[in-house]
């Protein structure tokens, strides 16, 4: 069974802070993943795809990639209260896989 | 560009009725995904589907649920006999191809009474 973990939260951040959301997922084989953004009621946003180790910035996030460890992580600069929302952390797994969303974790930055 | 479509976006039957939810994906997109969320829960692959054929439905509840992509016009996912557990926010996506960036759809909330 293929999985992607991540912590339900909530996690709370002042605002300004840096927010760490992070997820683990089973499959070594995993190629591809995604960071999306879900507000209340909402659909889920594409904020973030990650392919290879290290690194990737847009703007105020930061997303880390270490396949060794089998961790993705998404960070946020200078955290709004705009930024409350939930993030699931989405992992496609190696050859013919569909995308496994994790359950997401709830954001909460406190003005 | 129009990004992904489903209509209607609230939907209300009553126990024991059908209810049929319609998803356009974005242009140029040929690869449909259909997902259920309950209140606070995370999101639950149902379905993967392309043009004409149903790719991945190990998802998809046994009985009562169906899924289609025809050629011509949006994917459907039909719900029969609905029951109160059926109430819950299906959300569609599409790709371009299958390992490749999904982009969701407003989502239809279904209420059952």
């Amino acid at each position: 069974q293929k999985e992607v973990e991540q912590n339900s939260g909530p996690l709370s951040v002042p605002e300004g802070a840096i927010a760490s959301l992070n997820c683990t997922y089973s499959d070594r084989g995993s190629q591809s993943f995604f960071w999306y953004r879900q507000y209340s009621g909402k659909s889920p946003e594409l904020i973030m795809s990650i392919y290879s180790n290290g690194d990737k910035e847009d703007g105020r996030f930061t997303a880390q990639l270490n396949k060794a460890s089998q961790y993705v992580s998404l960070l946020i600069r200078d955290s709004q209260p705009s930024d409350s929302a939930t993030y699931l952390c989405a992992v496609i797994g190696g050859g013919y896989q569909k995308v496994t969303f994790g359950i997401g974790t709830k954001l909460q930055v406190i003005p | 560009n129009a990004g992904v479509m489903q209509n209607p976006r609230h939907l209300v039957r009553r126990r024991g009725q059908e209810a049929r939810l319609r998803c356009s994906p974005m242009k140029g997109h040929s690869h449909v995904y259909w997902y259920r969320q309950l209140p606070e829960e995370g999101l639950k692959f149902m379905v993967y589907l392309q043009k004409e054929n149903i790719i991945d439905e190990s998802g998809m509840p046994k009985e009562r649920f169906s899924a289609e992509f025809p050629k011509e016009g949006p994917s459907i996912l039909r719900i029969q006999q609905v029951v109160r557990g059926d109430s819950a926010a299906y959300f569609c996506a599409s790709s371009p191809e299958l390992q490749e960036t999904q982009y969701f759809g407003p989502g239809t909330r279904l209420l059952v009474l």
